[in-house]
């Protein structure tokens, strides 16, 4: 069985441009979860959405917004990139929520210039 | 803001010793995961353990947890060089629907 899947794997972007991450859970999977890492910490939480409901949203600004298919594939937009963007962006799918173990996409680098 | 603070930030040892890593967090929990991440890449989940356990064991890995203290431990026995990686804590927080990580410990397993 394929694992989570994310694309592209690098994208350089121009700062005030926007960008679309995606992602692909794991069959049978309905829960997604964006995270974004930059170098040297942890990945910091953006978004969980489960049965294509937003269930959880972390600290960022409303120029992050997601959304989950019918299919449960799941979209990140960033809009007006900031070079404080630039992080590695890892999606997570799970088998019902936070509660249960996630598995990880190999995610999405991401450098604003 | 970072609910899970790791200890220590980075750990070098030789293989075959054991590693301990430290988690302290801050709000009640449903439950604590470690996850460890290999240079930048995708996070591999290692173990779960909830609330209302003490103690899991899985291969050559032993989480304990401490609620009074809200705090948990990662051991590693007979390490290899191939653990060499970044090891997480994680906590679901209050409501199950947001996970905190912490900063990591950096893991260094010298042959």
């Amino acid at each position: 069985d394929a694992g989570v899947t994310q694309s592209p794997t690098h994208l350089i972007k121009t700062r005030g441009q926007h960008v679309t991450l995606r992602c692909s859970p794991i069959s049978g999977h309905k829960s997604v979860s964006w995270y974004q890492q930059v170098l040297g910490q942890g990945p910091q939480f953006i978004f969980q959405y489960y049965e294509k409901e937003e269930r959880g949203r972390g600290n960022f600004p409303d120029r992050f917004s997601a959304r989950q298919f019918p299919n449960y594939s799941s979209e990140l937009n960033v809009n007006a990139l900031l070079l404080g963007d630039s992080a590695l962006y890892l999606c997570a799918s799970s088998s019902h929520g936070q509660a249960y173990e996630q598995y990880f996409g190999p995610g999405t680098r991401l450098t604003v210039t | 803001s970072q609910q899970g603070e790791e200890d220590p930030q980075a750990l070098s040892i030789q293989e075959g010793e054991n590693a301990t890593m430290n988690c302290s967090y801050k709000t009640s929990i449903n439950n604590l995961q470690w996850y460890r991440q290999n240079s930048g890449r995708g996070l591999v989940h290692l173990i779960l353990i909830r609330s209302n356990e003490r103690e899991k064991h899985s291969g050559r890995l032993r989480v304990t947890l401490d609620t009074s203290k809200k705090s948990s431990s990662l051991l590693i026995t007979a390490s290899r060089a191939a653990d060499t990686a970044s090891y997480f804590c994680a906590t679901d927080g209050t409501g199950g629907f947001k996970t905190i990580f912490g900063a990591g410990t950096r893991l260094f397993v010298k042959a």
